[in-house]
């Protein structure tokens, strides 16, 4: 089973806020970054969060990261279709050379 | 245009040994450190290897320590993973991923992943 954990699925309808939460341990979310990736189906990941909270330039602000102790959450609002996906979670765990660890996804639906 | 392209992925009997490369275009290869990512169909992620800009730093998931290596070469803008003593358990699609930090950070983009099989 994977190191970090996530809820497998949450969903919500058209315009509303969803919230993944993230559960680690102080070996990795407690003592390093959180980092969020999306994959649509058939596609590679791709990221949406990086260093707790931060964005690239591409992703839209609809997305937001947070971290607190040794659990994290992503939070989607203004939900729309395409952000029907698998996300995941994922940090460094007891060093900075490694495992990078990944949760065990989730799967948001849009109702 | 930027991308990232993998290849070597195939069907291969246990015990054997099979070599990725991945090809990146766009960006700048000599500040990045490059990773390896698997999953296995409809499953979750998992990180096999990294690499950092001069490979200084090189680090490995627990399950493939021993018998997979990581190596660059900036020079062809690629990065390779060296996969021996294949098990049926390291069938996965595989993809690799920049770090534009240089170190072990974020997994900034990826290719679309090259599929390695493992069977007999």
């Amino acid at each position: 089973q994977s190191v970090l954990t996530q809820p497998p699925s949450a969903s919500g309808t058209p315009g509303q806020r969803v919230t993944i939460s993230c559960s680690g341990s102080s070996s990795n979310i407690g003592r390093n970054y959180v980092y969020w990736y999306r994959q649509l189906p058939g596609t590679a990941p791709k990221l949406l969060i990086y260093r707790n909270n931060l964005r690239p330039s591409e992703v839209p602000d609809r997305f937001s990261g947070s971290k607190s102790g040794t659990s994290a959450s992503l939070a989607i609002s203004g939900l729309r279709s395409e952000d029907e996906a698998e996300y995941y979670c994922a940090s460094w765990d007891d060093s900075l050379i490694g495992p990078y660890v990944f949760g065990s996804g989730t799967k948001v639906t849009v109702l | 245009e930027r991308q990232l392209v993998e290849s070597g992925g195939g069907l291969v009997q246990p015990g054997r040994s099979l070599r990725l490369s991945c090809v990146v275009s766009g960006f700048s290869f000599d500040d990045l450190a490059m990773h390896w990512v698997r999953q296995v169909p409809g499953k979750g992620l998992e990180w096999v290897s990294g690499i950092t800009w001069n490979s200084g730093t090189i680090g490995y998931a627990e399950s493939v320590q021993g018998r997979f290596s990581i190596s660059r070469d900036n020079a062809k803008r690629s990065v390779y993973l060296q996969m021996n003593s294949l098990r049926t358990e390291d069938t996965a699609f595989y993809y690799c991923a920049i770090d534009r930090s240089g170190r072990f950070d974020w997994l900034d983009s990826w290719g679309q992943g090259t599929l390695v099989t493992v069977s007999s």
